[in-house]
């Protein structure tokens, strides 16, 4: 079955870069989106179709697909970008949605 | 600017029913797909279910852990989406997110589907 494998938490200094990943097994050939919910706060859409951004998402942010893997990258974190990251796929066979788990960004 | 503003949440024991609703402003509700989303205690997103737009047969799919208990409708004069739980379990204790969709289909097929716009969620408690 489709499987989204994302590491539970990544930590990062400030100024640094974060990249959190997305290993996406059994898919084929999919998309990959991305969501931050920051605490307290409904999740938002900062990344879809693997690397476009949407109105509002600043450039440091930015989204990479290649074989079975996805990555968020956040360069120059900052403290504001705490929080946890979901990737997120279409698994077409069923219509449904298949979630990763999330990822814990501490800065 | 897109706003999605849920309703309806609160407290219910086991068995009870309980019904959201979503007001949708801000984008040509007629024409999107919308989802609901929920996030247990603690833990990570969940979709529950999703109605297509009437152009598109306004059908409804479920994930299998809420299929023959929730249903999902909308009202398109009134740019609202509802989602009637019943037959709450305990393991439905969650926020409740709308969500309007961006799709990409092809004929009846849909090829991907992500989540572009979210409300801030309403809280559902399932306890006796």
């Amino acid at each position: 079955s489709p499987v989204l494998t994302q590491p539970p938490s990544v930590t990062v200094a400030p100024g640094q870069t974060a990249s959190i990943t997305c290993g996406v097994e059994n898919f084929g050939r999919i998309s990959v989106h991305w969501y931050q919910q920051k605490p307290g706060q409904a999740p938002v859409l900062v990344v879809y179709d693997d690397n476009d951004r949407p109105s509002g998402i600043p450039d440091r942010i930015s989204g990479a697909h290649s074989g079975n893997m996805a990555t968020l990258t956040i360069s120059r974190v900052e403290a504001g970008d705490e929080g946890d990251y979901y990737c997120q796929v279409w698994e077409r066979d069923n219509e449904h949605p298949v979630f990763g788990g999330g990822t814990k960004l501490t800065v | 600017e897109v706003q999605l503003v849920e309703s309806g949440g609160g407290l219910v024991k086991p068995g009870g029913s309980l019904r959201l609703s979503c007001a949708v402003s801000g984008l040509r509700f007629s024409n999107v797909w919308m989802s609901w989303v929920r996030q247990a205690p603690g833990k990570g997103l969940e979709w529950v279910g999703r109605i297509k737009s009437e152009s598109n047969g306004g059908t409804s799919d479920y994930a299998a852990p809420v299929k023959g208990r929730f249903t999902i409708s909308r009202d398109d004069s009134r740019n609202t989406v509802v989602l009637q739980m019943n037959n709450l379990k305990t393991e439905d204790t969650g926020r409740y997110y709308c969500t309007a969709e961006s799709m990409t289909i092809a004929g009846a097929v849909s090829l991907d589907e992500h989540f572009e716009s979210w409300g801030q969620g309403t809280l559902v408690t399932v306890s006796s």
